[in-house]
């Protein structure tokens, strides 16, 4: 089997810097995603981790560290537009498994 | 480009009654994925196509759910009857095969089921 573990919540203020950690334990791992989501709206894909390291964005970043088994997504100078659920997804079997995702509120 | 296209998008029905999903991937994309996201949890993969063979249907509970991808492009998925527990977001993405692919999935707005 495999499990992911992200937090479930988090608040921050405009401009601030968001780190959102996710820890997994799988088989045959190639990589990890991260998508975003809005209320209603469709997952879109964000970045992905093939190789340990820092993959940058724009505003977005991801690390990962395979020998942790753990990876971040790093969101800098949040606007509100970030309000979001952020997933991240373990690629294995040519397939995605998704956590359950961290929900991202931006205050004024 | 499009993007991949899902209908309906709300559907309501009575518990035991039939229902089904259309999905039209993207122009070009082999691979197709059926998720289901319930309430506050990431999708979870039902089935995935690459053309028109389903290559991994291990998720899907065979006794109500089905799937087809005839000609390798539009998809339904179905089921029959229908369960007070799949009420959920009926998610459909499709990519580009393997390589950079799976990874980076487009995902359609989803087909919101209520099962009352």
């Amino acid at each position: 089997g495999q499990s992911l573990e992200q937090p479930s919540e988090v608040t921050a203020v405009e401009g601030a810097i968001v780190q959102i950690n996710c820890t997994y334990q799988t088989s045959g791992f190639y990589g990890l995603s991260w998508y975003q989501q809005h209320d209603g709206g469709a997952p879109t894909f964000l970045s992905y981790n093939g190789l340990d390291g820092l993959e940058e964005t724009g505003r977005f970043s991801s690390f990962l560290s395979r020998s942790d088994s753990y990876g971040y997504l790093l969101l800098q100078e949040l606007q509100m537009k970030d309000s979001a659920s952020y997933f991240c997804a373990v690629l294995n079997d040519y397939k995605l498994s998704f956590g359950a995702g961290t929900t991202v509120t931006v205050r004024a | 480009e499009a993007g991949v296209v899902q209908s309906p998008r709300y559907k309501i029905i009575e518990k035991k009654q039939p229902v089904a999903f259309w999905c039209n991937p993207i122009s070009g994309h082999n691979t197709l994925y059926w998720y289901r996201q319930n309430l506050g949890q990431g999708p979870e993969l039902l089935i995935r196509y690459e053309n028109e063979e389903a290559v991994d249907d291990s998720q899907l509970p065979k006794d109500r759910f089905s799937a087809e991808r005839l000609k390798g492009v539009d998809s339904t998925l179905k089921i029959q009857p229908a369960e007070l527990g799949d009420s959920a977001v009926y998610l459909c993405a499709s990519s580009h095969g393997f390589g950079t692919g799976p990874n980076e999935q487009f995902f359609g707005p989803g087909t919101r089921l209520t099962v009352l």
